[in-house]
């Protein structure tokens, strides 16, 4: 079955730039969506289709797909940020979610 | 406002049955194909179930395949899933998600219930 790796956690210090990497076989051949879940919240779209950010959701959220890997960045990391994010994709008509990065503004 | 409100969620032991339903509204139901995610306590988002506009197609996860179904009825805007054969590594909290089927391969999932908590203990 497909899978998709994420580091369990990533730490930023405020303003810098985090960087939240996905990889899975061939996944640049896939559209890969981004959702950011807070502490007893649900889930949030904040990238989908690789690189696009639904309504609402600040510019400096941004993504990226090549090769074997999909990357969400935050650029000027907020403590606001600070949470839950997975990667996600549809493989043979399954839907695949990584692991889940922790990120840690500190 | 687009909103998707699950209910359903209980305590109940292994081996038993229980019904999920998802009430959405402000926005044409109809139209978009709908799942069922679900998050254990602690741990990360599980895809459980895919159902596409009109029904035409249902998709699960090796995990539920044969123990869950997942239904809608468009004339009442609900989303369903009928769990059977309830197991310990059922507990989790369910949220129905609606999704987005602009172009083939390029479906995405945009709107998240709460979410609803299912316990499977005896």
């Amino acid at each position: 079955s497909y899978e998709l790796t994420q580091p369990p956690s990533v730490s930023v210090s405020p303003g810098q730039t985090a960087s939240i990497t996905c990889s899975g076989d061939k996944l640049g051949h896939k559209f890969a969506s981004w959702f950011q879940q807070k502490p007893g919240q649900s889930p949030v779209l904040v990238i989908y289709q690789d690189t696009k950010r639904p309504s609402g959701i600040p510019e400096r959220f941004s993504g990226s797909n090549s090769g074997n890997t999909a990357t969400l960045t935050i650029s000027g990391t907020r403590a606001m940020d600070e949470a839950d994010y997975y990667c996600q994709a549809w493989d043979s008509s399954t839907v695949v979610f990584g692991g889940g990065t922790k990120l840690t503004v500190l | 406002e687009v909103q998707l409100v699950e209910s359903g969620g209980d305590l109940i032991q292994p081996g038993g049955s229980l019904r999920l339903s998802c009430a959405a509204s402000g926005f044409t139901f109809s139209s978009y194909s709908m799942n069922w995610v679900r998050q254990a306590p602690g741990k990360g988002l599980e895809w459980v179930s895919y159902i596409s506009s009109r029904s035409s197609s249902m998709y699960y996860a090796d995990s539920v395949k044969g123990r869950f179904t997942i239904s809608r009825d468009d004339a009442k805007n609900s989303l369903y899933l009928q769990m059977n054969s309830l197991r310990a590594e059922d507990t989790a909290v369910y949220y129905c998600v609606r999704e987005v089927a602009e172009v083939p391969a390029a479906n995405y999932m945009d709107v998240w219930g709460k979410g609803t908590t299912v316990t499977v203990s005896s």
